[in-house]
């Protein structure tokens, strides 16, 4: 079975600063993929980044770089120069590569972009 | 990136009545959608998988009966809420998985709202 872990149910963060949202996972599956979304108040869930087990380097999409520690199970998301319109909900999940390749998600992390 | 559209986006009826949710994939084809219910400041949970031609497999717990999902073609998936109760009042989310470029990726409608009297 898997599980995504999210352990901060809100975060604050002053404008223009970089925050870092944690995300931790466990999974017996070989060969998985990590993502994250950004859901703001309005509902719809918007991919941000993906990473591969397997991928050697960290992701990253433009203000947004995982940092992924396989061995310590980790893929936090982190958000550089954070501007008012990131404030949302963002979600880590993850998912197998093989197999029913169902989407797990954590509980999510509430982010305020304070002014 | 890919868009997926959720029709409608918003639904209000009275206990009793069937609600249909379409979830299209407007600019590539989607072997595979997704069904999922959010409630309020909680996490996405997993309905059913949608796979276009046969039938949905459904996650524990949530009756196949009460939410018929129909995988018409490859650019279109249906949830229909039959004989809707107030506890089904949720927000009710589609995705369509986009595979290619060597990672799969699922890409998610905005949601469609049910409110249940």
């Amino acid at each position: 079975a898997q599980k995504i872990t999210q352990t901060q149910p809100g975060m604050f963060v002053q404008e223009k600063e970089a925050v870092t949202l944690d995300c931790t996972y466990d999974t017996s599956d070989p060969s998985y993929g990590l993502f994250w979304y950004k859901q703001p108040s309005s509902g719809e869930m918007i991919f941000l980044i993906y990473q591969g087990s397997y991928d050697q380097q960290n992701a990253t999409e433009g203000r947004y770089s995982l940092n992924f520690q396989k061995a310590r199970k980790s893929a936090n998301l982190v958000i550089s120069a954070s501007q008012l319109g990131d404030s949302a909900m963002y979600f880590c999940a993850m998912r197998p590569l093989q197999g029913a390749q169902k989407l797990v998600f954590g509980q999510g992390t509430r982010l305020t972009i304070n002014p | 990136g890919a868009v997926v559209s959720q029709h409608p986006s918003w639904v209000i009826c009275k206990s009793g009545t069937s609600v249909k949710i379409e979830c299209r994939s407007l600019d590539f084809q989607a072997t595979t959608m997704f069904w999922y219910r959010q409630f309020p400041k909680q996490s996405l949970m997993l309905m059913a998988t949608s796979n276009e031609g046969s039938k949905a497999t459904y996650e524990q717990g949530v009756e196949k009966d009460k939410f018929l999902i129909n995988h018409a073609s490859l650019t279109l998936s249906t949830l229909t809420v039959t004989s809707a109760h107030p506890e089904d009042s949720s927000f009710y989310i589609c995705s369509a998985r986009l595979a290619g470029g060597g990672q799969e990726t699922q890409y998610f409608g905005p949601g469609t709202r049910l409110l249940v009297l």
